[in-house]
């Protein structure tokens, strides 16, 4: 059973890019949240989807967009990229019932040139 | 000032020493994890705790939801427990989001 995958691992984009990040959950779960962290810090929640729908949203700028497939998969957009965008995209995935097992994947490094 | 705060940041110690990391939080919660980030960026979740002590291994970790307050300890620590040490916590309601400390970087010397 793959646990949470994401993709790309790594990439390079330019100020001003748009870029889409990916996200399937671990089998059976259907809620997928995606944190940003930068170099140093903790991680800082972006947002959580669950049932297709944004249900839960951190203090991020509009640039930071999202969306779920009725396979629970999940993507990450950001669009007018900021050098400040730069840092690791962890996605992590749950049973929408609180308190269950999180699983995190192993990161986007997102690198803003 | 944070919601969840971490001691010490950084901590390094000598093979088989045993190794207490703390954490606090301000908030309400329903459970608390405590994950462990390799430099290669991913995450693994070691723990989830809403009340007691649970024990895996080397690794034993107990909360106190009056004291608002948890430890993770790790007994006869070795250089591969190197790793930056997380405490997260899941605020309540109806969704599943962490709220991080800022973590505590450990290094275990042979």
């Amino acid at each position: 059973d793959a646990g949470v995958t994401q993709s790309p691992t790594h990439l390079i984009k330019t100020r001003g890019q748009q870029v889409t990040l990916r996200c399937s959950p671990k089998s059976g779960h259907d809620t997928v949240s995606w944190y940003q962290q930068a170099l140093g810090q903790g991680p800082q929640f972006i947002f959580q989807y669950y049932e297709e729908e944004e249900r839960q949203r951190g203090n991020f700028p509009d640039r930071f967009s999202g969306h779920q497939f009725p396979n629970y998969s999940s993507e990450l957009n950001v669009n007018a990229l900021l050098l400040g965008d730069s840092a690791l995209y962890l996605c992590a995935s749950s049973l929408t019932v609180t308190g269950n097992t999180i699983y995190f994947g192993e990161g986007s490094w997102l690198t803003v040139v | 000032k944070n919601e969840v705060e971490q001691s010490p940041q950084n901590l390094t110690a000598q093979e088989g020493e045993f190794i207490t990391i703390n954490c606090s939080y301000s908030v309400g919660i329903s459970a608390l994890h405590w994950l462990q980030q390799h430099p290669g960026g991913g995450i693994v979740s070691l723990f989830m705790l809403s009340s007691g002590k649970k024990k895996h291994g080397r690794l034993i970790a107990t909360i106190n939801i009056q004291e608002k307050h948890s430890s993770l300890h790790i007994t006869a620590s070795h250089p591969r427990d190197s790793a930056v040490y997380i405490c997260a916590v899941i605020s309540g309601g109806a969704t599943n989001k962490l709220i991080f400390g800022t973590g505590t970087l450990l290094a275990v010397q042979p």
